[in-house]
This record gives structure tokens, C-alpha cells and sequence, in this order.
């Protein structure tokens, strides 16, 4: 299957900082998701990426799929305590069966 | 909303025994999946289903095995449980993936 990697592994921030995460893969997607997984929960689906050089925007959460479309980054603008767990990048294993490729996810912590 | 919904939150079970997870989604999905969730090594698909009586290895399919004889259930098996297998496990239906809430099965 298509291996998405994800950096980096670990990011403290102080409240108030940016955070970014990267999600790098060596075949073009047809799609990336991003997920959220808070500490002792499930990881949530935040939302999906399609189009080529794609952004969109949650609040201060912004994503964005690259223009060759290997490549998505979720940045997150003044961080806030909420926003602590863990961020996974997903591609398509195979897209007609909609399985995903998880990348090992970036943890953030925010210390207040 | 999805509903995902895992038999068990914390399961303990022995070594050698024969272990079931169920999980059962409540939205006419086709697609469902297994995984295990483990420090540093992210969430690893162990097998998935597109179709009742359809099933599909993942990538770490060694040691388990699944059933799907109804569209809104899926089971995991450990066929002999072994004590490498004590894990979070997650099941997650369609595509975007809504996950059910876990079991954390120990092995001992």
C-alpha cells in the first residue's frame, strides 16, 4: 500500500503559538484526510482534501493539499488547550474500497 | 450522526484463548475496518471489508482473523491469543472513517 509519512512526531507549543504538521507521500493521492485523536479517545475525521493546491479552513485550523497533490499540511493559528492530541494524515490505500494509508501522526501539547 | 459502536472498552484475556471483538456501525456502511493503535507506531489496518463475506487482508494480518455475515457487523478474531496482541484496538466504518470508541485488550 502507499506509505504517507507524517512531521514530526512530537511538537510542544506554548498557548498562543502556531503549530503546523506536514504529510508527505511518494505517489500522487487521490484524496488526504486529517483526523484528530484527543488523549484516551477515537480518532475523529476532520475533514478531506481532493483538488489539487485545495485549502480550507475550520476556524483556525487551515489545511491545505499541494499543488503536485504528495504533500498536505494542517496548521493550526494560536494554539489553545483544546487543541491537544494527536493529528494523522490518511491517503487511499485503495480508493475503491476506501481504505486509508494512516500516517503515524503528529502529538501535540500545549502548555498553558 | 455514525454510531461505531466496540463490544468492550478493556478486555483481559489469557494466552492461547480464543478472543472475539464485535463492533456493529448503524449506517448502512459497506466498508468497515480493524486496526491497532500502538505507542509509536500509529494505527495499523489489519483487515477490512467491503461487502458482507467480503474481507481483504491489511498489513499486519498475522494471528487474526474477521467475519462479516451481516452488513452492520464486523468481528475481529484472535484465534490464539498471544501476549504480542495486547493492544488498543479500533474498528471504523466508511470512507472518510468514523471510529467506534476502542477496546484495550490485554493479554496475559
Amino acid at each position: 500500500g502507499q506509505q504517507v509519512m507524517q512531521i514530526p512526531q512530537y511538537q510542544h507549543v506554548q498557548e498562543g503559538e502556531d503549530f503546523t504538521t506536514y504529510c508527505n507521500s511518494s505517489t500522487t493521492l487521490s484524496n488526504i484526510q486529517w483526523y484528530k485523536q484527543r488523549p484516551g479517545g477515537h480518532p475523529v475525521f476532520l475533514i478531506q482534501l481532493v483538488k489539487s493546491g485545495e485549502v480550507k479552513k475550520q476556524k483556525r485550523l487551515t489545511f491545505q493539499f499541494g499543488e503536485a497533490k504528495k504533500n498536505s499540511s494542517l496548521h493550526i493559528t494560536a494554539t489553545q488547550t483544546t487543541d491537544v492530541g494527536t493529528y494523522f494524515c490518511a491517503g487511499p490505500y485503495n480508493t475503491n474500497a476506501g481504505k486509508s494509508t494512516f500516517g503515524d501522526g503528529t502529538t501535540l501539547t500545549v502548555k498553558p | 450522526d455514525v454510531k461505531v459502536t466496540q463490544s468492550s472498552r478493556y478486555l483481559v484475556k489469557r494466552t492461547g484463548e480464543k478472543v472475539f471483538l464485535e463492533c456493529v456501525q448503524d449506517m448502512d456502511h459497506e466498508n468497515m475496518f480493524w486496526y491497532r493503535q500502538d505507542p509509536g507506531l500509529g494505527l495499523r489496518l489489519i483487515y477490512f471489508s467491503y461487502d458482507v463475506k467480503m474481507k481483504e487482508k491489511g498489513d499486519i494480518p498475522e494471528g487474526y482473523s474477521v467475519s462479516r455475515e451481516k452488513k452492520e457487523r464486523f468481528s475481529l478474531i484472535l484465534e490464539s491469543a498471544s501476549t504480542n496482541q495486547t493492544s488498543m484496538y479500533l474498528c471504523a466504518t466508511g470512507g472518510p472513517q468514523h471510529f467506534g470508541d476502542g477496546t484495550r485488550l490485554s493479554i496475559l
